[in-house]
């Protein structure tokens, strides 16, 4: 079993939908990330979390330390939040993220 | 700022042939990494450095090495091709304040092991 699952593994969405993304570890973890990675392969950092909520723009992660689980929602989608949103995790003290295996997001105009 | 740049972008290998990608960034990051990304897996770390003249191996180091002789630098080498190391590798590097700290990556380079 992974360490860290997400799902699903694929969504599609049409334009303006709310779009949740889901981050389930088996580990204790000191910090969570959700990664972009854009079509063309580029990889960027939207989110490190260790507790709460954290909201960028359209974009908003929550993190939920007792249940070990962690969301990522996108509000107004745009075909151009079109790519793969990965989970990864900080196992606590470590300074290596494992990661989840990415779910691709498809939003239609 | 170029921020992490990975050399070549794309390369063909024929099996037992040897090469070295590059890794460079420019924010005076003292952590690097190493990823490869294969289809239906997450990345997995291969080799990471907490600084200049350090190196530790990650989840899958056999058959890589790295160095890390210049800060700003990372390299991996691949001493003898194999096609399973078909993959698209990714570089990452962050700043050394805690552990816990955002990685910037590179762009990727392209493997292809015949």
């Amino acid at each position: 079993k992974n360490e860290v699952e997400q799902s699903p593994q694929n969504l599609t969405a049409q334009e303006g939908e709310f779009i949740t993304i889901n981050c389930s570890y088996s580990v204790g973890i000191s910090a969570l990330h959700w990664l972009q990675q854009h079509p063309g392969g580029g990889i960027v950092s939207l989110f490190m979390l260790s507790s709460g909520k954290k909201k960028h723009g359209r974009l908003i992660a929550t993190i939920n330390i007792q249940e070990k689980h962690s969301s990522l929602h996108i509000t107004a989608s745009h075909p151009r939040d079109s790519a793969v949103y990965i989970c990864a995790v900080f196992q606590g003290g470590s300074e290596k993220l494992v990661f989840g295996k990415g779910t691709k997001l498809t939003v239609n105009p | 700022n170029a921020g992490v740049t990975q050399t070549p972008k794309f390369r063909v290998l024929k099996t037992g042939q040897s090469m070295t990608l590059l890794c460079a960034q420019d924010m005076n990051h003292e952590y690097m990494y190493w990823y490869r990304q294969d289809p239906g897996m997450g990345l997995r770390l291969i080799h990471y450095s907490v600084g200049e003249g350090t190196t530790a191996k990650g989840e899958v180091p056999d058959g890589y090495n790295v160095s890390r002789l210049k800060k700003q630098n990372f390299l991996l080498g691949l001493e003898s091709a194999a096609p399973s190391q078909t993959s698209v590798y990714f570089c990452a590097s962050s700043y050394v304040a805690g552990v816990q700290e955002t990685q910037y990556f590179g762009p990727g380079t392209r493997l292809l092991v015949l």
